[in-house]
C-alpha cells in the first residue's frame, strides 16, 4: 500500500541555518504531494503541494520538488526563523472512487534556536 | 469563505465514560470529512472518513465509532472511553475525489482519559 517516510527528529537549528527536510514515498498510481505544517496546540495546515513529477511547490521561503525517479518530496528552507519552530508533516493522496484519503508521515519536529 | 468548527477544545474524562466531539463546516457543501487521532509525539492516525451523509469508512477497528447526520456535520464517539483513547483529535474536510487537493484542518480536541 502507500506509505510516507519522513526522517525522525526533532531537528534543532540556529536561527538562518539551512534545513532539509527528507520525505520519501511508495505509491502505486501517481500521487499528489503535501507538506503540512503543525504550530503548537494547533491543527495541521497546508504549506505547499506538488501534483505532478517536477513540480516545485513554495511558500513562505520554503520548496520541495517532487522527484519520481527517486520517489522524494524533500522540504527545504535557505534561512530558518524562530518563528519556523513547528511540527512538519509530509503526505501523499490518491484519488478512488470512495472519495480520497491522505497518508501523512509520522512527522518531524523543528526548533529554531534564536 | 470555509471555517471548520471543533468542540469541545479540551476534555478530560474518566475510564468508562461516553464521547461525543462534534465538528462542523461552513461554507461548502458535500465535503469529504475525516477524523484522525494524533497521539503525543506521534504522526496522524486516521479514524474515520465520510464522503457523504451516513456514509462512514473506518480505518481501524476500535471502541471508536462516528455519525455524519447533516452534510457538514461529524460526531466522533465513544460508548466506553479507554485510556489509550487519549490523543489530540482533528477534524478534517476537503473537495473532490481527485486525489489534487488539500485537506483542511480544525482547532483539535485534546482528550485526556484518566
Amino acid at each position: 500500500g502507500n506509505s510516507v517516510t519522513q526522517m525522525e527528529g526533532p531537528v534543532t537549528l540556529s536561527e538562518e541555518a539551512f534545513l532539509t527536510i527528507n520525505c520519501t514515498y511508495t505509491a502505486t498510481g501517481y500521487p499528489s504531494l503535501f507538506w503540512y505544517v503543525q504550530y503548537p496546540g494547533e491543527g495541521l495546515q497546508l504549506l505547499l503541494k506538488a501534483t505532478k513529477a517536477d513540480d516545485k511547490g513554495s511558500n513562505k521561503g520554503f520548496e520541495a520538488t517532487y522527484r519520481k525517479e527517486t520517489t522524494s518530496f524533500h522540504l527545504e528552507k535557505g534561512s530558518v526563523q524562530v518563528s519556523d519552530s513547528a511540527v512538519y508533516f509530509c503526505a501523499l493522496s490518491e484519488g478512488n472512487t470512495g472519495g480520497f484519503k491522505t497518508i501523512f508521515g509520522a512527522g518531524t519536529r523543528l526548533f529554531v534556536k534564536a | 469563505s470555509q471555517t471548520i468548527h471543533q468542540w469541545p477544545a479540551t476534555l478530560v474524562q474518566p475510564v468508562g465514560s461516553p464521547l461525543s466531539l462534534e465538528c462542523t463546516v461552513e461554507g461548502t457543501s458535500n465535503p469529504n470529512l475525516y477524523w484522525y487521532r494524533q497521539a503525543a509525539g506521534r504522526g496522524l492516525q486516521l479514524l474515520f472518513y465520510s464522503v457523504g451523509i451516513g456514509q462512514i469508512s473506518s480505518e481501524v477497528p476500535q471502541n471508536l465509532s462516528a455519525s455524519r447526520p447533516q452534510d457538514r456535520q461529524f460526531i466522533l464517539s465513544s460508548k466506553k472511553l479507554l485510556l489509550s483513547d487519549s490523543g489530540f483529535y482533528l477534524c478534517a474536510w476537503s473537495v473532490g475525489l481527485a486525489g489534487l487537493n488539500e485537506q483542511f484542518f480544525g482547532p483539535g480536541t485534546r482528550l485526556t482519559v484518566l
